[in-house]
């Protein structure tokens, strides 16, 4: 079975800092990971994938997230936050073959901009 | 092009009550799947239909149900409602079935439901 770790459950962070939110997953077989950000009262939107490739991937709004295979890990980066990145955060799996659409997904890590 | 729409957006419901929640997909998408948040487990898949047919299936009871219509739209309902069962229904559409790898998950807002 698959299974997803997001280590934080809150990140405050002051506008323009840079941020780090880990996500660590368990899985026997290969996967796809995927990054999800949900603002208030909305569903969930897309922020990016690893599907195969470079292990770097990033998003339009300066977003990235590193898959590395050896520990794991698919932590999602962006060097300089804007309050408007304040949502929650949320690190998925998918399998490889028969389940792309039946994402296991973490807790969620709620990110917090100060100004 | 219009996004998933999920009605009714908020549902107050009795326990031992049945309830049917609704999801257009976007036009063109074939895979429809639903998803159930709640702060406790999170979000957790229930189901996901593809040409009329149901493709996976989540750890949940027989008292969720869910079907897709010809045009691609899907229902999903719970009968005899649990206080437990209060949460954040998501509905969630792509292009194609899961081979497509550059078909990613579109969700709509999500159907509240309140079980009191």
């Amino acid at each position: 079975a698959q299974s997803v770790t997001q280590l934080d459950s809150q990140v405050p962070v002051f506008e323009e800092a840079p941020v780090e939110l880990r996500c660590n997953y368990s899985s026997s077989v290969s996967v796809y990971l995927f990054w999800y950000v949900q603002y208030p009262n909305q569903g969930l939107q897309l922020l990016l994938k690893y599907l195969s490739g470079s292990t770097l991937v990033e998003s339009i709004n300066g977003f990235e997230a590193e898959f590395n295979k050896s520990q794991t890990s698919f932590h999602l980066r962006k060097p300089s936050v804007h309050i408007s990145d304040t949502a929650e955060y949320f690190c998925a799996v998918s399998l490889t073959s028969g389940g792309y659409n039946k994402l296991i997904f973490g807790a969620g890590t709620r990110l917090a901009v100060h100004p | 092009k219009a996004g998933v729409t999920q009605t009714p957006r908020y549902l107050i419901k009795t326990r031992g009550q049945q309830v049917t929640l609704s999801c257009s997909p976007i036009s063109g998408h074939r895979s429809v799947s639903w998803y159930q948040q709640t702060p406790g487990q999170g979000l957790q898949f229930l189901f996901e239909y593809f040409s009329e047919t149901q493709r996976n299936k989540g750890n949940f009871p027989g008292r969720f149900s869910g079907r897709q219509f010809s045009n691609s739209r899907s229902e999903m309902n719970v009968s005899t409602l649990e206080l437990g069962d209060s949460a954040l229904y998501l509905c969630a559409s792509s292009l194609a079935a899961g081979e497509d790898y550059n078909s990613p998950l579109h969700f709509g807002n999500g159907t509240r439901l309140t079980v009191t």
